[in-house]
Parts: C-alpha cells; sequence; structure tokens
C-alpha cells in the first residue's frame, strides 16, 4: 500500500514567511508524529497526534509552531514568521493503533533564506 | 536522562566485513529500541528493532545486541555491502501517556567500500 507522503519535497522561504508543510499518513494509522532533522544532527521530536485526543506538543522549540490535524487523517504543520534556524528537513512518521514502530515518509526540506 | 549517545559518528568498512554502531541511554524506562537506515534525500526506514526482555535479536545481516545492565546497545551489520551505505540512527521509547515518540541518537554515516 501507500506510505507516509509529504508535500511539498522542497520549500525556499524567506525569513519572516509562514510556511504549511503537509503530511498524508499511510491509510488506517491513528498516530501522526513531526520530527525536525537539522544538518548533522539526530531526529528532534516535535508533536504527535492520536485519534481525537489532545496532541502531543512537548517537543515544539517555540510558539511560532504549530500542527493540527484534520479528520483524524491529514496533518499541517505551520512555521510563522520563519527565521533562519528553522531550515531543516521536516519528517512525518505514522503508526497504527498501539503499534511502536513508525513509518516514515520522504520529509519536505525548509530553507529559510 | 532523555538522550541516546550513538556512535561512532562515521564509520568506514570493506565489503564484506562487520560494521558496528553502539548506542547508549540513561533513562531505564526505555522499553523498545529501534534502529532506522536513511539513505540520502529519504525519509528513514526502519530496520530491526528490539525490546529490552531480550538479548539479541537477527534478521537476515542485521543484529541488535542488547545489554540491559549497561545501558547500551549495537547494531551489528555481516557481510558489509556497499548498498549499504547509508546514516543509521539508533532510537529509544517508552509508552509515556500513550505516546510513543523516539529519542534518536544523533546517527552514524556508514560507507562500504567496494
Amino acid at each position: 500500500g501507500a506510505g507516509v507522503s509529504q508535500s511539498p519535497s522542497n520549500k525556499v522561504t524567506e525569513k519572516g514567511k509562514d510556511v504549511e508543510l503537509r503530511c498524508d499518513p499511510i491509510s488506517g494509522h491513528t498516530a501522526l508524529y513531526w520530527y525536525r532533522q537539522s544538518l548533522g544532527q539526530g531526529l528532534e521530536f516535535l508533536i504527535y497526534f492520536q485519534g481525537n485526543s489532545a496532541p502531543d506538543k512537548s517537543g515544539l522549540p517555540s510558539d511560532r509552531f504549530s500542527a493540527e490535524r484534520t479528520g483524524g487523517s491529514v496533518s499541517t504543520l505551520t512555521i510563522q514568521r520563519t527565521q533562519q534556524e528553522d531550515s531543516a528537513v521536516y519528517l512525518c512518521a505514522s503508526s497504527s493503533v498501539g503499534g511502536r514502530e513508525q513509518y516514515f515518509g520522504p520529509g519536505t526540506r525548509l530553507t529559510v533564506t | 536522562q532523555q538522550q541516546v549517545k550513538q556512535s561512532p559518528q562515521s564509520l568506514i568498512v570493506q565489503k564484506g566485513g562487520i560494521s558496528i554502531i553502539n548506542c547508549a541511554y540513561e533513562n531505564t524506562a526505555f522499553d523498545y529500541f529501534p534502529w532506522y537506515q536513511q539513505f540520502p534525500g529519504k525519509g528513514p526506514a526502519l530496520l530491526i528493532a528490539i525490546r529490552p526482555d531480550v538479548s539479541e535479536k537477527k534478521e537476515g545481516r542485521f543484529t541488535i545486541s542488547f545489554n540491559k545492565s549497561a545501558k547500551q546497545f549495537s547494531l551489528h551489520i555481516m557481510d558489509s555491502q556497499p548498498g549499504d551505505s547509508a546514516t543509521y540512527f539508533c532510537a529509544a521509547s517508552m509508552s509515556t501517556s500513550g505516546t510513543y515518540k523516539y529519542i534518536f541518537g544523533t546517527g552514524t554515516r556508514l560507507k562500504v567500500l567496494a
């Protein structure tokens, strides 16, 4: 079946602009995660959605970052007033109910100029 | 306490050799330890995973060794091939209010020479 998809694959934006990154999880997966991968760094947890439960936002680095998940499927990560330090690859992953395995999408490479 | 320390940062191995990557953790509440393989421009792909009640798990050429008392685990790639050249990440997770978020190591860039 189809894996996790993300769009756009690349995004170049000017400092101060807002950006939206999209994630389509694997069909039927109820859990959805966003991670950030900075150059030379590991993956950093940002936010987690599980069904209709309140999201775990503990990894969001500032209030410029927000995310929503509509209809329990597609998720959008929004970064407001982008800064150069926001440049990174943003990865989305999904998993099944109670599943520990997370399946990652190809990521969105964000460059803030 | 939430960190996962991974070493080495980079590794060069001859074709047919054994690649070994090590990870260490502090938080004994971690109960699931996956390894991911990432090729340039791609998302990480799950390679193999282990739980702390098992000391070793093998899948094909890939083996995880787990030392609970030392709080360490390692990935062994037997008969390494040029196609194994990629970045490898270890991770750890625990069930915290049902959030199985991963804490990742910083990655190991493996190059297998033909």
